[in-house]
């Protein structure tokens, strides 16, 4: 079955305990992005790669960091989590070799609290 | 930069009726994406429906249309013969290239 999978769905965290939510894809697509989605704020971008070993900062790229060093897999990483950080996360990814333009496929989502 | 704003946050609409979510936009270039993804109480992400801003025609999937006006930068989702399946958050979206803008979303609740 094709799809985008993440991992941990739900977590709880302490200020300052880096982390790592885990997003892999298995329809060999180049494209994949990360976004966060906040009440009243809709889903804002924080990275996107367009291949192994490109990426780009999106809308809201501060305390994160991502990496790609496999097609199938683009790791969001928290070195430091804050409070603010607390959010809904998503992973998505693209065929489309022009980035976001084609349909993207999203994971079911990751719940990140901050305390 | 892109902006994409829904103006409607919660809208509700009888089972089998017609509903329209406004959706309007803000770029200066000319050739971009636009995007309906529905967002059920699952919190999955789903593509409705999607337009090219070159194209003219207005996109259509099923029950879903759009009525895409580029010189008013205005991209509305027209949802015929509303179904209970279709509750959910609906969020617009624009892109360049590579990154994306969502809106707030609005919340559709299809009433029996």
């Amino acid at each position: 079955e094709a799809q985008v999978t993440q991992n941990p769905r739900y977590l709880i965290t302490v200020t300052g305990k880096k982390l790592t939510v885990t997003c892999s894809q298995n329809m060999n697509h180049e494209y994949m992005s990360w976004y966060r989605q906040d009440p009243g704020l809709g889903l804002r971008q924080i990275y996107y790669s367009m291949n192994v070993e490109v990426t780009d900062k999106g809308d809201v790229p501060e305390g994160y960091k991502v990496s790609r060093k496999e097609k199938r897999n683009f790791p969001l990483i928290l070195e430091s989590p804050s409070p603010n950080q607390t959010s809904l996360y998503f992973c998505a990814s693209s065929l489309s070799t022009t980035g976001g333009r084609g349909e993207q496929y999203f994971g079911p989502g990751t719940r990140l609290t901050v305390t | 930069a892109q902006t994409v704003t829904q103006s409607q946050p919660e809208m509700s609409v009888q089972e089998a009726e017609t509903v329209t979510l406004s959706c309007t936009y803000d770029t200066s270039e000319s050739n971009y994406y636009l995007f309906w993804y529905k967002q059920p109480p699952s919190r999955q992400m789903i593509l409705v429906i999607r337009q090219e801003a070159y194209k003219q025609q207005n996109a259509t999937e099923n029950r879903f249309s759009v009525n895409f006006q580029k010189a008013a930068k205005s991209f509305s989702l027209k949802i015929s013969d509303s179904q209970l399946g279709d509750t959910a958050m609906y969020f617009c979206a624009s892109t360049l290239y590579n990154d994306m803008r969502f809106g707030a979303g609005t919340r559709l609740t299809v009433k029996p």
